[in-house]
């Protein structure tokens, strides 16, 4: 079956460690993305790649990174920049950003908590 | 700054009534507008897009409004039932840009 997987599904980081998420995708799509949820907020973006070997900043990219050296791999860094990490990280995929109108298919996230 | 308000309260209804859920932006004209289905610890899923030159979308039990003048959609399921119990997420998006904003959802409850 087609789909996004995220993985792990439950995440535990210490002061001062980075931890990387992943995001694996076998749909052929060329859009990735990746959005953090709070409870009760919506979805806010963090970075999305169009291309392979591009990507862009979303509106809360301080203290994340991200690669996109294969069209099926976004995995996105936090690093201990971000201060307040825990939270419930979403990635997505769609045919192509700019195309507009295509729907977005997620993963079933990965929960990072702080220990 | 753009701005997606649904209805932060929870909508409980009984199972056969219609529910109807409410989407507003500000700031914004946005080409399209999606619908989404979250349930707990689980991803988003894919339920609805409506145009900006469309004044409603169906599918099957599903019905979307988009107002263009009010800055508003309306999502309404009919014939509820209690597997429709979920958190239901509205999304305008830009044509140039492609991205999507989130509105932070409406949770509905149906009982039987």
């Amino acid at each position: 079956d087609g789909g996004i997987t995220q993985s792990p599904k439950y995440l535990f980081r210490k002061e001062g460690q980075n931890v990387t998420l992943s995001c694996e995708q076998n749909l052929n799509h060329d859009a990735m993305y990746w959005y953090r949820q709070d409870p009760g907020q919506g979805l806010r973006l963090i970075y999305y790649s169009q291309i392979v070997n591009d990507f862009q900043k979303g509106d809360i990219a301080e203290g994340y990174s991200v690669s996109r050296e294969k069209k099926e791999s976004f995995p996105l860094t936090v690093t201990s920049a971000q201060k307040n990490p825990t939270a419930f990280y979403l990635c997505a995929s769609s045919g192509q950003v700019g195309a507009g109108n295509q729907p977005q298919h997620f993963g079933d996230g990965t929960r990072l908590s702080i220990l | 700054s753009q701005k997606i308000e649904q209805n932060s309260e929870a909508l409980n209804i009984q199972e056969g009534k219609t529910a109807t859920l409410t989407c507003n932006y500000t700031n914004y004209s946005p080409a399209y507008l999606q619908w989404y289905r979250q349930d707990p610890g689980r991803g988003p899923v894919f339920l609805l897009l409506i145009r900006e030159n469309e004044k409603e979308k169906r599918k099957e039990r599903l019905k979307v409004t988009f107002d263009t003048t009010l800055k508003q959609s309306l999502f309404h399921i009919t014939a509820s039932q209690p597997a429709d119990s979920a958190t239901y997420l509205c999304a305008p998006g830009s044509s140039n840009t492609g991205k999507l904003i989130f509105g932070q959802g409406t949770t509905l409850q149906v009982k039987p």
